[in-house]
């Protein structure tokens, strides 16, 4: 079947402005993961979504950063008043449990 | 707090074995997984260790001993597609039957003719 998707791909915009970012994870999965990595960095825990259940919102950076997850399935990681620091790939992740994540392309962040 | 230490680079030559250390100081933890992404690309899963001792997956292998709070990924027979970034990620309780993985800063592998 098909694999996580996300969109865009790229997403230039300029400071202040707001952003959304889009996850359609594998049919079927309960989980949903969101991260961000910087450039030659490891992955940043953002957001975890997690069937029904209230998300983990432990490593939202900021109350900029926002996300939801639709009908437990589509997410939308929403960044408001973007700042420079934003820019980053970020990623999303699907999975059964939390053993095996099977990860997004990523889409990739840039705030002038 | 959590931190896990990984080194940042490793360089090793097409043919040969290498061994990627990983040790992690955190709190509910659940077991120990490595990913690998390419350059460009979205990490991929590898192994994951629930349990101590040694879980082989072809040339891949993957070692834990949560008495050391120590794992390691071990590569066999390198080729130069192995090159690439290597993250380990702990599994842990977060709290309220919640569970997160927390990656590692990665260690960026060159294999070498």
């Amino acid at each position: 079947g098909a694999g996580v998707s996300q969109s865009p791909s790229n997403k230039v915009t300029e400071k202040g402005k707001d952003v959304e970012l889009r996850c359609d994870p594998i049919s079927g999965h309960t989980a949903l993961y969101w991260y961000r990595q910087s450039l030659g960095q490891g992955l940043e825990f953002l957001i975890y979504f997690q069937g029904n259940s209230a998300p983990d919102k432990s490593g939202l950076p900021s109350d900029r950063f926002s996300a939801e997850r639709t009908g437990g399935s589509v997410s939308t990681l929403t960044i408001q008043r973007t700042q420079q620091e934003d820019s980053a790939v970020y990623l999303c992740a699907s999975s059964w449990g939390v053993d095996t994540q099977y990860f997004g392309p990523g889409t990739r962040l840039t705030v002038l | 707090g959590q931190s896990l230490e990984q080194p940042s680079e490793v360089t090793a030559v097409e043919g040969a074995i290498v061994q990627i250390n990983c040790t992690y100081q955190t709190s509910g933890f659940y077991g120990l997984s490595w990913y690998q992404q390419h350059d460009g690309g979205a990490p991929t899963f590898l192994s994951y260790n629930g349990l101590d001792g040694l879980e082989e997956t072809g040339r891949f292998s993957s070692f834990l001993s949560r008495s050391d709070s120590y794992g390691y990924l071990l590569l066999q027979e390198l080729q130069m597609k192995d090159s690439a970034s290597y993250f380990c990620a702990v599994k842990q309780d977060s709290g309220a039957g919640s569970y997160q993985l927390t990656f590692g800063k990665g260690t960026k592998l060159s294999v070498i003719p």
